[in-house]
Formats: structure tokens, C-alpha cells, sequence
């Protein structure tokens, strides 16, 4: 199975500042399709997950664009340009290339200073 | 508007049987996969089981796999998951999500969950 590698764990951010999260994967997320099949999700406090990036840097309909994905091969990139206090919540990778079964990664919690 | 509506979870003992159902709405059903998610107390998210549009594919994660049965009634718009022999780990939140990724509609849309409390 691949295993998917977030850090930081936590990610204290203030208002109005950038924030990073990184996602590594165990092998190489490139399908033999061409496609990447990583995702990024948002787990805000007492709710389910929502997407909010897919195949690396398409951004759902409805996701503010301060939120961007980036990367390729096995490394990858959460950027929040300018946290917000509606932000807060904990943010999965997950890839989809090689499946069953998908895998997350272990969740980095954003919260505001 | 796409919704998924979990049902079904519940407190049981260990080795008793439980089935959830998700109930879908606002899109055509029988066009897509659908997978189970579930996430432990204070824990991260684990993918159980998925099930392709016509049934055809089944899958399940190694934790669950002989225990958990997955299957779906197209005309009902429904998936469900039959867990036998719950065990104390499979205590959880357990979501639906749509979606293959390699069609384009990877986990873009989840359930609000249903409980499952698995203790003696």
C-alpha cells in the first residue's frame, strides 16, 4: 500500500498569514493515464470531509482560491495564501493512483495563533 | 443538489452485525462508484470498502475484508454495508463518498456519517 506522509502534524497560522502543508508519498502518484490522483481535503471541527483540490491542483467548485495545490512524482503542496478563521480544521492528502486501496494521509491540524 | 445520507450505525457488542445504508439523491446514481470511509475517534480517515456503479468491482480494506460485505440497489439509489463480527476497532464514524478517481469524480462528495459503537 502507498503511504502517505503529512507534516506538520500541527500548523499554528495568524490571520492574514501563509500557510504550507506537505504531503510525500511512498511511490510515485503519476497514473499511467498521465493523471496525478491527489486530492486534498478539509475537515472542519464536527463536520465531514470536503474536497477541496483534486489531481493535485484543481480547485473545487466553491473552494476560495487563497487555497492552491501543487507538486508531482511523490512530493506535493497544501498553500493557504492568507489563513482565515474559518479555516481551521484538520487537512488530509489522499491519493487515488494506486487503489484498493486509496490512502490518506495522517491529518494536519490548522489552527489559528 | 448532490447529497449522501448515511444511516444505520448504532451501538452493538462485539461480534454482533450491523448494516449501514447510504441513501443518495441529485445525480445519476447508477453512473457512479461509491466507497466507505471510516474514521475512528480523534483519528485520521481509513477507506473500507468500494463499490463500482454496476456492482461489478468490489473492494475492501485488508482490516475489514470477509467481514464487511458491500452491495448496492441502483433502483433505491442505495449502498450498503453489511459488518459482520464487529470488533471493538471498528468503532467509528463511517461516511459514504462518490466517486472513482480515475472517472473524475473522486471523493467529491461525502455523507455527514453514522456512529458505530462497537463495546460489551
Amino acid at each position: 500500500d502507498v503511504v502517505m506522509t503529512q507534516s506538520p502534524l500541527s500548523l499554528p497560522v495568524t490571520v492574514g498569514q501563509p500557510a504550507s502543508i506537505s504531503c510525500r508519498s511512498s511511490q510515485s502518484l503519476l497514473h499511467s493515464d498521465g493523471n496525478t490522483y491527489l486530492n486534498w481535503f478539509q475537515q472542519r471541527p464536527g463536520q465531514s470531509p470536503r474536497r477541496l483540490i483534486y489531481e493535485v491542483s484543481n480547485r473545487d467548485s466553491g473552494v476560495p482560491d487563497r487555497f492552491s495545490g501543487s507538486g508531482s512524482d511523490t512530493v506535493f503542496t497544501l498553500r493557504i495564501s492568507r489563513v482565515e478563521a474559518e479555516d481551521v480544521g484538520i487537512y488530509y492528502c489522499m491519493q487515488g493512483t494506486h487503489w484498493p486501496p486509496v490512502t490518506f494521509g495522517g491529518g494536519t491540524k490548522v489552527e489559528i495563533k | 443538489e448532490v447529497q449522501l445520507v448515511e444511516s444505520g450505525g448504532g451501538l452493538v457488542r462485539p461480534g454482533e452485525s450491523l448494516i449501514l445504508s447510504c441513501a443518495a439523491s441529485g445525480f445519476t446514481f447508477s453512473d457512479h462508484s461509491i466507497n466507505w470511509v471510516r474514521q475512528a475517534p480523534g483519528k485520521g480517515l481509513e477507506w473500507v470498502s468500494s463499490i463500482s456503479s454496476t456492482s461489478t468491482y468490489k473492494h475492501y480494506g485488508g482490516s475489514v475484508e470477509g467481514r464487511f460485505t458491500i452491495s448496492r440497489d441502483n433502483a433505491r439509489n442505495s449502498v450498503y454495508l453489511q459488518m459482520n463480527s464487529l470488533r471493538a476497532e471498528d468503532a467509528a464514524v463511517y461516511y459514504c463518498a462518490r466517486g472513482s478517481c480515475i472517472y473524475g469524480d473522486c471523493y467529491d462528495y461525502w455523507g455527514q456519517g453514522t456512529m458505530v459503537t462497537v463495546s460489551s
